[in-house]
C-alpha cells in the first residue's frame, strides 16, 4: 500500500470493554511498532515486531493489553477490560524496507475511554 | 533505558532565528533519527545519522552526533512558522528495535 494505515480512526468506549485496534502496516516491511501518546506527551513504547514475533514487549502497560502479528503483516493491539487511563492516540509505525530502521508512522487511533 | 531524551522540553524563538535541540541517550546505538510531528497523529521522518557518522544535512536541517558523549543536537537554521511542531529523537539499535524520547515543542513566532 501506500502508507501504514490504521483503523479505526476513532474510537469511544465504555469503561471495562474491550477493543482492538489495527494497524496495517507497508507492505515489505518487516518490522511493526504500537507506541501510545496522551494528550501533549512523547511517544511511550508498547511494543515491536520483527516479522511475527515480538522480541521486546516490555512497554506493555499491563496483561490488558496483548499484540498479535500474522503473515508478517497485520497487527492487532487488543485491550482488554478498557480502563479511562487508556485514552491515547494509539499509533503504529512499519520500517525495515529499503531505508533500514526508517519509520513510517500512520495517523493513528485515537482512543476515548468514558 | 533505551530512550533518548530531549532538551529543552520547549523551545520559543522568533521566525528567521535558529532552533536548537538536543537528545541524549545512554546505550550504544547503531544509528539516532530525527522525527516531527506537526497535528498530534502521526510522525514524518527527517534526517536518519548513523553511529559512525559525525554530521548530516538535509536542507534547513543539521544533525550532529557525538557518540562519546551519547548526544545528538538538531538545527534548524532560519525558522519559519511553519517549523512550529513537536521533534522526537528516536534511537535505533540492531534488528530494527527503536526508541523514542518525549520530544521538544517548538513554536516560531512570525
Amino acid at each position: 500500500g501506500a502508507g501504514v494505515s490504521q483503523s479505526p480512526s476513532n474510537k469511544v468506549t465504555e469503561k471495562g470493554k474491550d477493543v482492538e485496534l489495527r494497524c496495517d502496516p507497508i507492505s515489505g516491511h518487516t518490522a511493526l511498532y504500537w507506541y501510545r501518546q496522551s494528550l501533549g506527551q512523547g511517544l511511550e513504547f508498547l511494543i515491536y515486531f520483527q516479522g511475527n514475533s515480538a522480541p521486546d514487549k516490555s512497554g506493555l502497560p499491563s496483561d490488558r493489553f496483548s499484540a498479535e502479528r500474522t503473515g508478517g503483516s497485520v497487527s492487532t493491539l487488543t485491550i482488554q477490560r478498557t480502563q479511562q487511563e487508556d485514552s491515547a492516540v494509539y499509533l503504529c509505525a512499519s520500517g525495515g524496507g529499503t531505508n533500514y530502521n526508517e519509520q513510517f508512522f500512520g495517523p493513528g487511533t485515537r482512543l476515548t475511554v468514558l | 533505558s533505551q530512550q533518548g531524551e530531549e532538551d529543552p522540553q520547549a523551545l520559543s524563538i522568533q521566525e528567521g532565528e535558529n532552533a536548537t535541540m538536543n537528545c541524549s541517550y545512554k546505550t550504544s546505538i547503531n544509528n539516532l533519527q530525527w522525527y516531527r510531528q506537526n497535528s498530534g497523529r502521526g510522525l514524518v521522518h527527517l534526517i536518519l545519522i548513523r553511529s559512525n557518522e559525525r554530521e548530516k544535512h538535509s536542507g534547513r536541517l543539521r544533525v550532529t552526533l557525538d557518540t562519546s558523549k551519547k548526544s545528538s543536537s538538531l538545527l534548524i537554521t532560519a525558522s519559519r512558522a511553519a517549523d512550529t511542531a513537536s521533534y522526537f529523537c528516536a534511537t535505533g539499535y540492531n534488528n530494527n528495535d527503536m526508541r523514542f524520547g518525549a520530544g521538544t515543542r517548538l513554536t516560531v513566532k512570525p
